[in-house]
């Protein structure tokens, strides 16, 4: 069973922290990384995604990718309370087609003022 | 923005009913998706379609689901027998391409009674 796995928290951060969440998938093969944000009984809401191993900044976000160790991270600069959220993390698996994410159980995060 | 727009946004039935869940993706997108959330679970992939046929499904979309692009327009997801089990968020989504770049819909939430 290919998984995702992160840490279901919640991750408490002070306002103008650092947050990082982190993600690790079982599926060596895999391909495409993908960050979405959840809020409270809403859909899920892209943030980033990344092909290739490093980092790839986004205005606040950083997401950073490393395939030898099956380890993908969002970094949340100067947090704010507004990104108080669970962030999902999802995987392409290679041996599914282009077709399907997996994802994981999400991490929340919580930004306190 | 363009967005994805789902109908129902809730839905309640009595088990064994047919239910039929529509979603109209945004307007240039070319594949389309059906995933759902039980409460406090992780997103689960159930299908993607492309081309006016199914490309992939999951285990979980057993001959009970259907999917179909009646219209050009509308993407809909029919349940023929709700089990109770079926109660969860359904996301309604699509991307330009088969990369997975996906963008949701605001979700139609199912109770089976």
């Amino acid at each position: 069973q290919k998984e995702v796995e992160q840490n279901s928290g919640p991750l408490s951060v002070p306002e103008g922290a650092i947050a990082s969440l982190n993600c690790t998938y079982s599926d060596r093969g895999s391909q495409s990384f993908f960050w979405y944000r959840q809020y409270s009984g809403k859909s899920p809401e892209l943030i980033m995604f990344i092909y290739s191993n490093g980092d790839k900044e986004d205005g606040r976000f950083t997401a950073q990718l490393n395939k030898a160790s099956q380890y993908v991270s969002l970094l949340i600069r100067d947090s704010q309370p507004s990104d108080s959220a669970t962030y999902l993390c999802a995987v392409n698996l290679v041996d599914t087609g282009f077709q399907k994410l997996v994802f994981g159980t999400g991490t929340r995060l919580l930004v306190s003022p | 923005e363009p967005e994805v727009t789902q109908t129902p946004s809730h839905q309640v039935t009595q088990m064994g009913q047919e239910v039929i869940l529509r979603c109209v993706p945004i307007s240039n997108h070319l594949y389309f998706y059906w995933y759902r959330q039980i409460l406090g679970q992780k997103v689960e992939f159930l299908v993607s379609f492309y081309n006016n046929e199914i490309s992939e499904k999951s285990e979980i979309f057993d001959d009970q689901f259907s999917v179909e692009r009646p219209d050009g327009s509308n993407f809909t997801l029919k349940i023929r027998s709700t089990k109770l089990e079926d109660s969860a968020m359904y996301f309604c989504a699509s991307s330009p391409t088969g990369a997975n770049v996906l963008t949701f819909g605001a979700g139609s939430r199912l109770t089976v009674l």
